[in-house]
């Protein structure tokens, strides 16, 4: 139990459909970042929410819409998206923007589209 | 541009010791990370150095040197448990809260 938690934790879908990515912390924490985790590529981050405000967007297409409702709640939402999207979606927090700050990771939703 | 080298895969027996290699070239630099993570689970902490020498956390142990733009994992009497993929990653100098991680070393422990 890392304290994050992500549902669900295998998703399927088709280019035409619509649907969201969930991600919860229990820790307390004033950060959530989703990152993109690809087969034999680096993690890639997506988006930063630090108290519930997006500060970092990196140059993700708007296929993939985030949204932090309050600093324990993020999700992203999917539509249209494309074969290359598949793969792995992580989740994580952190207590704040500190250089030592550690990321806390969830298990990461398995995404394949089709 | 931002770049974090480390070998893909590396196989050793359990009982002996792995150095894992990571070298990074970013616009500025402030620490780097180590995590591990199991095949389908997060990626955990292992530990963080900012100032150039060796870091010991029980069997593994992690080094800095920053004028090379070199660090490497250090893991002492392997187990079977240690197979995992080894995710070296650094905090740049934007101030904000970008970590550039590298592919990632997968760990193959055999007996």
């Amino acid at each position: 139990e890392t304290g994050v938690t992500q549902t669900p934790r295998h998703l399927v879908m088709g280019m035409t459909n619509k649907k969201s990515l969930k991600c919860e912390q229990h820790l307390g924490h004033n950060a959530m970042y989703w990152y993109k985790q690809s087969a034999k590529k680096p993690l890639e981050l997506m988006f930063v929410y630090s108290l519930e405000e997006r500060v970092e967007n990196n140059s993700v297409p708007s296929r993939f819409s985030p949204e932090c409702p309050n600093s324990s709640h993020l999700f992203l939402h999917l539509h249209t998206l494309q074969p290359e999207d598949s793969a792995l979606y992580l989740c994580a927090s952190s207590k704040g923007r500190g250089f030592n700050e550690k990321l806390f990771f969830g298990s990461g939703t398995q995404l394949s589209v089709l | 541009g931002q770049n974090i080298d480390q070998p893909t895969e590396m196989t050793a027996t359990e009982g002996a010791i792995v150095q894992i290699n990571c070298t990074y070239q970013t616009s500025g630099f402030n620490g780097l990370f180590w995590y591990q993570q199991h095949a389908g689970e997060a990626p955990t902490f292992l530990s963080y150095n900012v100032l150039d020498g060796l870091e010991e956390k029980g069997r593994f142990s992690s080094f800095l040197s920053r004028s090379k733009g070199y660090s490497y994992l250090l893991l002492k009497e392997l187990q079977m448990k240690d197979s995992a993929s080894y995710l070296c990653a650094v905090r740049d100098g934007s101030g904000g809260f970008k970590t550039i991680f590298g592919a990632g070393t997968r760990l193959f422990v055999k007996a």
